[in-house]
C-alpha cells in the first residue's frame, strides 16, 4: 500500500516562528502537494512539484514555500507564522502510470497536520 | 482557472435511503471527476473517478454521473450504511494534468 507521511499530527507555534512541515511517500511518485483544509473551503493547493527540486505554485503561495531535495520527500514552510496560516495541513503524492492501457491519477493524502499559531 | 461548486455543505440521512452529492465546474477543459472520502482524522482516499468518454460509472453502492453539455457531476450513494459518515470532496482536472481543483467538501452523517 501507498503510505504518505507527515511528520506531525499537532503543532502549535508562535506568531513569527519558522514552521517546518514534513512529508514522505513510499512510493516513489514523481508528484508531490502541499494542500491546506478549512471549513466550507475545502482543500486548497499551496505548492506542488513533479521532481525533486522541481516546484510550482499553487492556488494560494503566499507565505508559504517548499523544499523537495529528495524524491520521496517535501517539505512545506512557513518563514514566519502568522494566526491565519492557522490550519490543516494536507500532504499528497501522485504518478501518472499507465496500468492496462489507462493512467492513473490517483492523490494518495497523508493523514494532516493540525497547525495553531497562537 | 477551475472552479468547482459542491452542495450541499451538509447532509443527514437516515440509514438505507440514498444520498446525493451535486458539483458544477466551470472549465470545459476539465475530464476527469475524482471523488474522494474524508474520514474523521484521516486524509481524503479516491472512492471512485469517472472521466469524460463515460456518462455515469457505478462501483457496489456508489455511482457517479456526469452531463459535460451542463458542466455536472454527482455522487449518489445508496443503502446509505454508518461507515459512510463522512466528508466528501469532489473535483475535476483536464485530462493528464495532475493538479486537482477541489470542491469545498460534504459532511455526511448517516443516522442509525
Amino acid at each position: 500500500d501507498v503510505k504518505v507521511t507527515q511528520s506531525s499530527r499537532y503543532l502549535v507555534k508562535r506568531t513569527g516562528e519558522k514552521v517546518f512541515l514534513e512529508c514522505v511517500q513510499d512510493m516513489d511518485h514523481e508528484n508531490m502537494f502541499w494542500y491546506r483544509q478549512d471549513p466550507g473551503l475545502g482543500l486548497r493547493l499551496i505548492y506542488f512539484s513533479y521532481d525533486v527540486k522541481m516546484k510550482e505554485k499553487g492556488d494560494i503561495p503566499e507565505g508559504y514555500s517548499v523544499s523537495r531535495e529528495k524524491k520521496e520527500r517535501f517539505s512545506l514552510i512557513l518563514e514566519s507564522a502568522s494566526t491565519n496560516q492557522t490550519s490543516m495541513y494536507l500532504c499528497a503524492s501522485s504518478n501518472l502510470r499507465g496500468q492496462g492501457g489507462r493512467f492513473s491519477y490517483e492523490q494518495y493524502f497523508g493523514p494532516g497536520t493540525r497547525l495553531t499559531v497562537t | 482557472g477551475e472552479n468547482v461548486e459542491q452542495h450541499p455543505s451538509t447532509l443527514s440521512v437516515q440509514e438505507g435511503d440514498s444520498a446525493v452529492i451535486k458539483c458544477t465546474y466551470s472549465d470545459s477543459a476539465s475530464n476527469y471527476f475524482p471523488w474522494y472520502k474524508q474520514e474523521l482524522g484521516k486524509g481524503p482516499q479516491l472512492i471512485i473517478d469517472i472521466r469524460s468518454n463515460v456518462g455515469e460509472k457505478k462501483d457496489q453502492r456508489i455511482a457517479v454521473t456526469l452531463n459535460k453539455t451542463a458542466k455536472h457531476f454527482s455522487l449518489h450513494i445508496t443503502e446509505t450504511q454508518p461507515e459512510d459518515s463522512a466528508v466528501y470532496f469532489c473535483a475535476a482536472s483536464p485530462l493528464y494534468d495532475y493538479k486537482l481543483s477541489f470542491g469545498a467538501g460534504t459532511t455526511v452523517t448517516v443516522r442509525a
